[in-house]
């Protein structure tokens, strides 16, 4: 059973730093594309960040494009998200998906993340 | 960039009728890879549909996927209660993968 735990998520200042992290299991997590998504409150879906499923390709969405970085390690079948220069606009539920090709086929429950002062 | 429209915004019906959601494309679609995800309030997204009619694992067969090119259409034959959600059309042919802005299925 495809399970998909994001851990990271808080409060931090405009301009800060956090690093989301997301831990699969019940799947070869080496063999499946990974997938950043976003949703601000009330708001719909945004396709964040992509990782082949053999690491050689990173895609990002424009607006974080240059602030963020995604990252695996495989020994650990954790996913992780790196953002930086965080803005007030990337306030939002931020979720870890698992791929089929580049289809996101599974959803984690999400982690919450709040850009204020 | 492919930009997907979503229409309505919201759908009021009652359990038992039809549902027919659209998305239209900015661009052709390549390989028709366009998949629609539900999403229930609270709750994280689910895959219903993949390469526009291909139904996810567990999902019934009232659910249909149809379309090419820009325009794609997701029907529910006859709703369920469980059936009432937002759904969102997705693009996975072309990175910055898209989403549609969403289409609520809200029960009359």
């Amino acid at each position: 059973q495809v399970h998909l735990v994001e851990s990271g998520g808080g409060v931090v200042q405009p301009g800060g730093s956090l690093r989301l992290s997301c831990a699969a299991s019940g799947f070869t997590f080496g063999a499946h594309v990974m997938h950043w998504v976003r949703q601000a409150p009330g708001k719909g879906l945004e396709w964040v960040a992509l990782m082949e499923a053999d690491g050689s390709n990173q895609y990002y969405t424009d607006s974080v494009e240059g602030r963020c970085t995604i990252s695996r390690d495989l020994s650990k079948n954790t996913l992780y998200l790196e953002m930086n220069s965080l803005r007030p606009e990337d306030t939002a539920v931020y979720y870890c998906a698992r791929g089929a090709g580049w289809v996101v086929d599974y959803w984690g429950q999400g982690t919450l993340v709040t850009v204020s002062s | 960039e492919i930009v997907l429209t979503q229409s309505p915004g919201t759908l009021s019906l009652s359990p038992g009728e039809r549902a027919t959601l659209s998305c239209r494309a900015s661009q052709s679609v390549p390989e028709n890879y366009l998949a629609w995800h539900q999403q229930k309030p609270g709750q994280a997204p689910r895959l219903v549909i993949y390469t526009t009619s291909n139904r996810a694992t567990g999902i019934p067969d009232r659910f249909s996927g149809s379309g090419s090119g820009t325009d794609f259409t997701l029907t529910i034959s006859r709703l369920e209660p469980e059936d009432f959600a937002v759904y969102y059309c997705q693009q996975h042919a072309y990175a910055p993968l898209t989403f549609g802005g969403g289409t609520r299925v809200d029960m009359k």
